[in-house]
């Protein structure tokens, strides 16, 4: 098992330019989400799924689109990139409730906007 | 208010000594999970020990275990046997099942805890 991969792993942006973070996993979990890390905090939630075709929003959504059409993926869509979105992204993947053990994450996508 | 509240921001502790890095949460929910996760410099977030609300035992896992007072909305982490290897920021999440709110995990600011030799 690859677990959950994410690409790419750094991006550079300039602002206003549109990009896509994507996210996979083949655990055929349920659930999966979209974090960021800004420097000093900890991870906040931006979207999420429980599973494909439903998506809703997390603390932090504004700025940011995701789609659900499968259950292995789960991309973040940067509409209009802004220097605030400058941060680590990560994608976590786990079975749905009621079960609530791990969530696995993915290595993260380092992005800064300029 | 915040919902996780780690109250280290970091921790310095000798080689082969047990470390204690404190957690307290808030939720009105009944069924609830906390999360211990470690991120080393690396960046990447490496789950350790999971405790579920209704568990009456405190959760082990190697030399890590959780330190759980549901009275006291508790949920400290116990390494014990630190070893330089251990130096990273350690982050305490929690995960509500029934609260009306956003399915995730709310996350602690974390604690940076330095294994000295």
């Amino acid at each position: 098992n690859a677990g959950v991969t994410q690409t790419p792993k750094f991006q550079v942006l300039k602002t206003g330019q549109s990009m896509t973070l994507q996210c996979a996993q083949d655990m055929n979990h349920e659930y999966m989400s979209w974090y960021r890390q800004d420097p000093g905090m900890g991870l906040r939630l931006i979207h999420y799924s429980v599973g494909a075709g439903i998506t809703d929003q997390g603390e932090v959504p504004n700025g940011y689109n995701v789609s659900r059409s499968t259950t292995e993926d789960f991309p973040l869509r940067l509409l209009s990139a802004a220097p605030s979105q400058t941060s680590v992204y990560f994608c976590a993947s786990s079975f749905s409730k009621p079960g609530l053990g791990e969530q696995y994450f993915g290595p993260g996508t380092r992005l800064t906007v300029t | 208010a915040q919902k996780i509240t780690q109250t280290q921001p970091g921790m310095f502790v000798q080689e082969k000594e047990a470390v204690t890095l404190d957690c307290t949460y808030d939720t009105s929910d009944q069924s609830y999970g906390l999360f211990w996760y470690k991120q080393p410099s690396s960046g990447e977030m490496i789950f350790l020990i999971y405790q579920g609300s209704y568990d009456e035992q405190n959760a082990t896992e190697g030399r890590y275990s959780l330190n759980f007072q549901k009275a006291r909305k508790s949920a400290n982490l116990v390494i014990s046997a630190s070893q330089l290897g251990d130096s990273a920021m350690y982050f305490c999440a929690m995960r509500e099942v029934s609260g009306g709110g956003a399915d995730g995990l709310t996350f602690g600011k974390g604690t940076h805890l330095i294994i000295q030799p």
